[in-house]
């Protein structure tokens, strides 16, 4: 059974840069069937798709956030991790990663992690 | 960009049938498979319907998916509604390399 986790901050200040891990366990992060994503969402609002990484390193990215994304891989660890530079209070979120297909579910999801930006 | 559009809400009484749709906005959305997710309060989504109309093992057979190209939408039904039910409904596809969910439907059971 896989599960995955994700880990850091709670807190981060405005214009910072927001950095949490997921760590993978019960399957290798290197199958070639998956791909591996970060989604958010937050205080009562919907999902939104932040950006997703193959093992291979290949990153896809929300094009709403692209220019202060990025997706890496460490696949000696069996994790893969999310940085969102200058963030605001809009920034706001329960982060989640996820496990999923190209073009099917997003299958095993975190609990989710509450990162608050605040001073 | 290519989004999914959903009624924010719905309701219906327990033992009834209720639908919430998914609307593409552009192209044809069954170019790509669409899958359904449900999220109650303080966890995480889990799968309904996977690749239009598939059920998960463990979710009941009342949950069903389908796809209408004449409207460009995709439908989640849920039959024989039970309070266990209420929850919000998302709704996801893939066009482009571009990941989407759509913003979410509340169905209250009551």
């Amino acid at each position: 059974q896989v599960q995955v986790q994700e880990s850091g901050p709670g807190l981060v200040k405005p214009s910072e840069t927001l950095s949490l891990t997921c760590s993978v366990s019960g399957g290798s992060i290197s199958s070639s069937s998956y791909y591996w994503g970060w989604i958010r969402q937050p205080p009562g609002k919907g999902l939104e798709w932040i950006g997703s990484i193959y093992y291979s390193g290949s990153t896809y990215y929300n094009p709403s956030l692209k220019s202060r994304v990025t997706i890496s891989v460490d696949t000696s660890k069996n994790q893969f991790s999310l940085k969102l530079s200058s963030v605001t209070a809009a920034d706001t979120a329960v982060y989640y990663c996820a496990r999923h297909s190209r073009v099917a579910s997003f299958d095993y999801w975190g609990q989710g992690t509450l990162v608050t930006v605040s001073s | 960009n290519f989004m999914l559009t959903q009624p924010h809400s719905v309701s219906e009484s327990p033992g009834k049938t209720v639908t919430i749709s998914c609307t593409g906005s552009s192209g044809s959305i069954a170019s790509n498979y669409v899958q359904w997710y449900q999220q109650r309060p303080g966890s995480a989504p889990t799968t309904v319907i996977y690749e239009d109309n598939q059920r998960p093992s463990g979710v009941p057979d009342r949950f069903s998916g389908s796809i209408d190209s004449s409207s460009n939408s995709a439908s989640l039904t849920i039959s024989g509604l039970k309070t266990e039910d209420e929850a919000d409904y998302y709704c996801q596809s893939f066009d482009s390399s571009i990941w989407v969910f759509g913003g979410g439907t509340k169905l209250t059971v009551l």
